[in-house]
This record gives C-alpha cells, sequence and structure tokens, in this order.
C-alpha cells in the first residue's frame, strides 16, 4: 500500500529561525509528484511547493525549501525565517502518475513563537 | 482566482437525518474530491469525480454517496448521518489535465452529529 509518514505531529519554533518537517513515503512507482500543503488555523488549505519526482533538483519557493531524497523516500520542508503567518498544519502528499488518488499524511501542526 | 466555496462552515445534525454538503467551484475544473479530515489521520479520500454524473469510490465510501449534475458542483450526502461521522469535511478541485500541479480546497464544513 501507498503511505505518506509525518512522524511530527507537533513543533514549534522561534520567529526568525529556521525549521525542518519531515515526511517519508512508500511506493513502488516512479513517476510521481509530491507535495506540502499548509492549512491556517480556521483558513482554507494551500499550496505550499511541488515536487516532481523525475526531477532531481530541490524545488524552492522563496522562504520553502525541500530536501527531495528520493532513494530513501524522503520529502522533507524546510521553512527558513520563519514568520508568526506560518503557524498551521502542515500536510505532506504525493500522487503517481495516472492516478487520481492523492495520498496525504497526518499533518505536523507548526507554531511560531515570538 | 481559483474559488471553492462549501454551503456551510458549521452544520449540526441528528442521528438518522440525511444530510447534504456542497460544493462549488467557478474555474472549470473537471476534478473535484471529497476527503475527510480527522485528527491524527490526515485527509482521507471518500469520492472523486472527473466529470459530469461520473465519479470514483475513494478509501472511506460507507455510509457516503456524491452527486454531479453539473461541472461546477459536487455535492456529499450521508443518506442517514450517525455520530461517527462527525467530522471535518473538505472539498478540493483540480483541472484535471494530468499534470498534478496543485488541488485547491474549500473552507471546510465542520459537521456535528448528535
Amino acid at each position: 500500500a501507498q503511505t505518506v509518514t509525518q512522524s511530527q505531529p507537533e513543533m514549534s519554533v522561534q520567529e526568525a529561525e529556521t525549521v525542518t518537517l519531515s515526511c517519508t513515503y512508500d511506493t513502488s512507482e516512479s513517476n510521481y509528484y509530491l507535495f506540502w500543503y499548509k492549512q491556517p488555523p480556521s483558513r482554507q488549505m494551500i499550496l505550499v511547493i511541488r515536487q516532481e519526482a523525475y526531477k532531481q533538483q530541490n524545488a524552492t519557493e522563496n522562504r520553502f525549501s525541500v530536501n527531495f531524497q528520493k532513494a530513501a523516500k524522503s520529502f522533507s520542508l524546510k521553512i527558513s525565517d520563519s514568520q508568526l503567518g506560518d503557524t498551521a498544519m502542515y500536510f505532506c502528499a504525493f500522487i503517481t502518475s495516472g492516478t487520481y488518488k492523492y495520498i496525504f499524511g497526518t499533518g505536523t501542526r507548526l507554531k511560531v513563537l515570538a | 482566482d481559483v474559488k471553492v466555496t462549501q454551503s456551510s462552515r458549521y452544520l449540526v445534525k441528528r442521528t438518522g437525518e440525511k444530510v447534504f454538503l456542497e460544493c462549488v467551484q467557478d474555474m472549470d475544473h473537471e476534478n473535484m474530491f471529497w476527503y475527510r479530515q480527522d485528527p491524527g489521520l490526515g485527509l482521507r479520500l471518500i469520492y472523486f469525480s472527473y466529470d459530469v454524473k461520473m465519479k470514483e469510490k475513494g478509501d472511506i465510501p460507507e455510509g457516503y454517496s456524491v452527486s454531479r449534475e453539473k461541472k461546477e458542483r459536487f455535492s456529499l450526502i450521508l443518506e442517514s448521518a450517525s455520530t461517527n461521522q462527525t467530522s471535518m469535511y473538505l472539498c478540493a478541485t483540480e483541472p484535471g489535465t494530468a499534470s498534478y500541479n496543485e488541488q485547491f480546497f474549500g473552507p471546510g464544513t465542520r459537521l456535528t452529529v448528535l
């Protein structure tokens, strides 16, 4: 079965510091897509960053970057210069090409402290 | 901007009632999804629709049905609500171009079944 594991249910970080959220996944497929979504308190879930498995280069979006280790099936999210607005639940997800089913992890609740 | 709206933010129903949750999108997306979000379980797919009147079961379809009579509207139906269906329900859409770019989420409906 395809699974996503987020081993850190809760994390906290001081404002302006860097934090890394971990995600591992399991699939036997070679062509897939990985995502990090952010769900702020009482607000809609939005995409943070996306990675195509066939691309070796790690995706970056401003202060957000990933460390994609395909052989280890690891897809961690690094948030640099953390801001109070980064406080949210973060979900890791993936989907294999040719399917419609996204697999989500259980989420990591991140709190940025002033 | 893509807009995904859900008919209610909060809903309280009684056991045995028939419940309708509606999702409407304004971006002509082909694919629409209904997820259930529970603490410690992440997002679980209930149903997926890839076209008008077309649907596929997800991981937890028992006790639910769906309807998609128009492209922009995807309804989730609880035929006879039970207390174990108390949860947050999220609707999502994606273009359906098989590019797996991003899912767009609605604000969610927090359903309580008494």
